[in-house]
């Protein structure tokens, strides 16, 4: 099951910052928050990741609290074209395999409002 | 566009039929994953493949089966079709060589396959 806890809606209003929250109190040393986004039906979309520290990209800017326990994901100037589910997810790794399947919970669906 | 490529776009096949799904990873890319996207269960991790070999399981069912061949596109095959496994078919890819299997390691989702069983 997903490790995180995000409000299921928000909505924002167009040139604002969108600002996505997500929790993960069980997260250890060792794991990365990931934000994917899926706009309608298609495929999730890469955002941003981050371990520690803040982040920021091209996209969108990543605070990490200090006790790692919670995240926000910041959309500096939201458009229409950010409507989407965001997916806020902690990176697991399937025991002696090595693996690093993303385990998707059911994300946050924002509305950007014109 | 994420550099992934999966085909077909749309599939439309009968209860009982078997398909085939084809994902072409992002160049160099190593590892190729499978998730199912349904209504009702949401982004569900099927089963990755890591330069031809499997690496990890999820909840896949028996029916289904896949494959990552040596020029390391996957195939995935669904078998004795139901009406629930009507979804999302997702590929994605990650690990280019000299950074596999890293911490930082990043998933590159395709635009997926919607199959319906009718």
């Amino acid at each position: 099951d997903a490790k995180t806890t995000q409000p299921p809606s928000m909505d924002c209003a167009e040139g604002r910052a969108a600002n996505l929250p997500c929790n993960h109190s069980t997260i250890s040393g060792n794991e990365y928050v990931y934000w994917y986004r899926q706009i309608h039906s298609q495929g999730p979309q890469y955002i941003i990741h981050g371990l520690k520290n803040n982040e920021t990209n091209e996209m969108a800017s990543l605070i990490i609290t200090e006790d790692r326990k919670s995240s926000t994901l910041i959309l500096p100037h939201a458009t229409l074209r950010d409507t989407a589910v965001y997916y806020c997810i902690v990176r697991v790794s399937v025991k002696g395999q090595g693996a690093q399947k993303l385990v998707f919970g059911q994300g946050t669906r924002l509305t950007i409002n014109p | 566009d994420s550099g992934v490529t999966q085909t077909p776009k749309h599939l439309i096949t009968a209860t009982g039929q078997r398909v085939t799904l084809r994902c072409s990873p992002r160049s160099g890319d190593l590892s190729v994953y499978w998730y199912q996207q349904s209504l009702d269960q949401g982004l569900q991790f099927l089963i990755q493949y890591y330069n031809g070999e499997e690496r990890a399981k999820g909840n896949i069912l028996e029916r289904f089966s896949a494959q990552q061949f040596p020029d390391l596109h996957s195939e995935l095959n669904l078998s004795s079709l139901e009406l629930g496994d009507s979804a999302l078919y997702f590929c994605a890819s990650s690990a280019p060589r000299g950074l596999a299997g890293g911490p930082a390691d990043t998933q590159y989702f395709g635009p997926g396959t919607r199959l319906t069983v009718l």
